[in-house]
């Protein structure tokens, strides 16, 4: 079974401009959530989408935004971006019960310059 | 709230010692889950195993072996006779259904280097 798939892998974009990132769960996983991990603040959850409804959402200013499809393939957003935006995008997919293990695919390396 | 502590930032071991990362956690919840992860340098977090709270019972996988205490909230992770490619930066997060949701919280991470 392939696994979580993203892109792209890496990024270089200039502030203000705004960026869209892609994830491809698992096959059979429903849910999909987003992380942003930077050597300051570690892991940081974005948002979580289930059956194509944002299901929970970090503590991440309005220019981060998502959705997913009806194939639960994900894409998010990023407006206007700023220099504090460069990180590691991580996204992860589970079946969406509860717990269940999410598993997680290379990320995406953005840098905003 | 939950929380989780690694308190190790970073370990350096030779190859071939044994080494244990460990994990704190906090919750008020009496359902939960732990899981260690394993991120390499490519950046892709692997899953490594997932635990209920309701499970103490240890495990061992090959070289890598778990010990969880819910009394001193503890799970921590051991790997016996370390190999090069397991140098890696290693984190523990805790699930536990609070505020109606199964966002797990991770740790700062452990970074581990194995010299050859």
């Amino acid at each position: 079974k392939a696994g979580v798939t993203q892109t792209p892998r890496y990024l270089i974009k200039t502030r203000g401009q705004q960026v869209t990132l892609s994830c491809s769960p698992i096959s059979g996983h429903r849910s999909v959530s987003w992380y942003q991990q930077t050597p300051g603040q570690g892991l940081q959850f974005l948002f979580e989408y289930f059956s194509e409804t944002q299901r929970n959402k970090g503590n991440f200013p309005g220019r981060f935004s998502g959705r997913q499809f009806s194939n639960s393939r994900s894409e998010m957003n990023v407006s206007t971006l700023e220099l504090g935006d460069s990180a590691l995008y991580l996204c992860a997919s589970s079946l969406g019960h509860g717990a269940d293990t999410q598993y997680f695919g290379p990320g995406t390396r953005l840098t905003v310059l | 709230a939950q929380k989780v502590t690694q308190a190790q930032t970073e370990i350096s071991v030779v190859e071939k010692e044994d080494v244990t990362l460990d994990c704190v956690y906090e919750t008020r919840d009496t359902t939960y889950y732990l899981f260690w992860y394993k991120q390499p340098p490519s950046g892709e977090l692997v899953f490594l195993i997932r635990r209920n709270s309701f499970d103490e019972q240890n495990e061992i996988s090959g070289r890598y072996s778990w010990n969880f205490q819910k009394s001193t909230s503890s799970f921590n992770f051991t790997i016996t006779a370390s190999q090069v490619v397991d140098s890696a930066v290693y984190f523990c997060a805790l699930s536990d259904g609070s505020g109606g949701s199964y966002i797990p919280t991770f740790g700062r991470g452990t970074s581990l280097i194995v010299h050859p």
